[in-house]
Formats: C-alpha cells, structure tokens, sequence
C-alpha cells in the first residue's frame, strides 16, 4: 500500500535558525514527488515537483531534494513570512496524488 | 481574474439535506479534481474528471456525486448529507494528469449538523 509520512507534525524555528523538513514514501512506481505550501485558510500553493533521485529544485529560501525514498525541504535562514503547513505528495502510476499530512512550520521574530 | 475559484467559502447544513459545492476554473485545463481534508489525514481524493464527461472514483468516493458538462465546472454534491462529511472541501485542476502541479482553490469549509 502507497504510503506518505511526513516529520515532524510541527517544528517551531528562530528567525535565521535553518532546518529541514521530512517527507517519507513507500509507493510502487513513483512518476513524481510535489511539495505544496498552505496557509490558513487557503488552498495548497505549489512549490516544486522532483522525478528523479538525485534531483534538486530551489527557490529563495527553499530547497527541496530527493532520494530513492525520501525528500527533504531545506529552509535556510527562516523568516516569519515562511510560517505555513508544507505538504508533500507523491504521484503514482495510477497518475493520483497522495498526500503526507504536513509539517506546520512556526517561524519566530 | 484567472484562477480556480469555489463557492460557497462556508456553508452550513443538516444531515440528510442535499448540498452542492461549486468549482470554477478558467485556465480551460483539463483534469478537475476534488479532495477532502481532516485533522490527522492528508487530502484525500474524492472524484476527478478529465475531461467534460468523464469522471472517476478516487479514494474516498462513497455519500459524493459529480458532474462535469463543461470544461471549466466541476460541482461536487452531497445527496444526503452525514455528519461524517463536515470537512474541508478543496478543488484543483491541471492541465494534464502527469508531470504537471495540480493548482487548488481556497476551499469549502463544510458544517453538517
């Protein structure tokens, strides 16, 4: 059974104080890994989509990488304005989305 | 403006009634999805359609019904409401089914008394 597991559920960071983010998978033919941003009360906002391990995408503060079976989220030197729920999903061969149930990043002045 | 837009944002009901969910998008895109979300899952597919008049389950399908007559709709209605259905309810849409982001909404949040 495909499975998605992000960690950890919650993680509370200092202004400028770096760190990464989990997103595990078990999933038979793995077409895609997607990582979405959402805040409260919006829908989930598109980040970065890796095929490939081995593969890296960037952008401003965010990076996001990929292994065989996991794919991390780097955030370096955090602002408040990152604080969000980041997602990750993982496309299959049946072409559907399934999603982890998110880390909620809390970013402090 | 473009985008995928939903309606209503809140809508509370009782169990038993009929309730549509509306959802628009105007990138004329082909694949409209709708998923669920809950405290302790992640999304969870519900219906998706791929083109006008084609639709299929996803993983949670059971108490929803859809219809897709033009391109740009996607209505997700609840025949007989339960309890179990108070969510939040998220549209999406791609321009195809692989190696592109699915693009959502702001929501539905959903109440049933």
């Amino acid at each position: 059974e495909d499975q998605v597991t992000q960690s950890p559920e919650a993680l509370r960071l200092q202004e400028g104080e770096s760190s990464s983010l989990n997103c595990s998978y078990t999933v038979s033919g793995l077409r895609g890994l997607f990582w979405y941003r959402q805040d409260p009360g919006k829908g989930p906002e598109f980040l970065f989509t890796l095929y490939s391990a081995g593969e890296e995408k960037e952008k401003e503060r965010l990076k996001a990488t990929l292994t065989k079976k996991e794919s991390f989220l780097h955030i370096t030197a955090p602002k408040p304005e990152d604080s969000a729920t980041y997602l990750c999903a993982v496309q299959t061969g049946a072409n559907n989305l399934f999603f982890g149930t998110g880390t909620r990043l809390t970013v402090i002045p | 403006d473009a985008g995928i837009t939903q309606s209503p944002r809140y809508k509370i009901t009782e169990t038993g009634r009929q309730v549509t969910l509306m959802c628009h998008q105007t990138w004329s895109h082909s694949y409209m999805f709708w998923y669920r979300q809950d405290l302790g899952h992640g999304l969870r597919l519900i219906y998706y359609s791929a083109a006008a008049d084609i639709t299929d389950k996803g993983e949670v399908p059971d108490g929803y019904v859809v219809s897709r007559s033009k391109t740009e709709n996607f209505p997700l209605t609840l025949e007989s409401a339960t309890r179990s259905q108070t969510s939040v309810y998220f549209c999406a849409s791609s321009a195809t089914n692989t190696n592109q982001p699915q693009h959502f909404g702001d929501g539905t949040r959903l109440s049933i008394l």
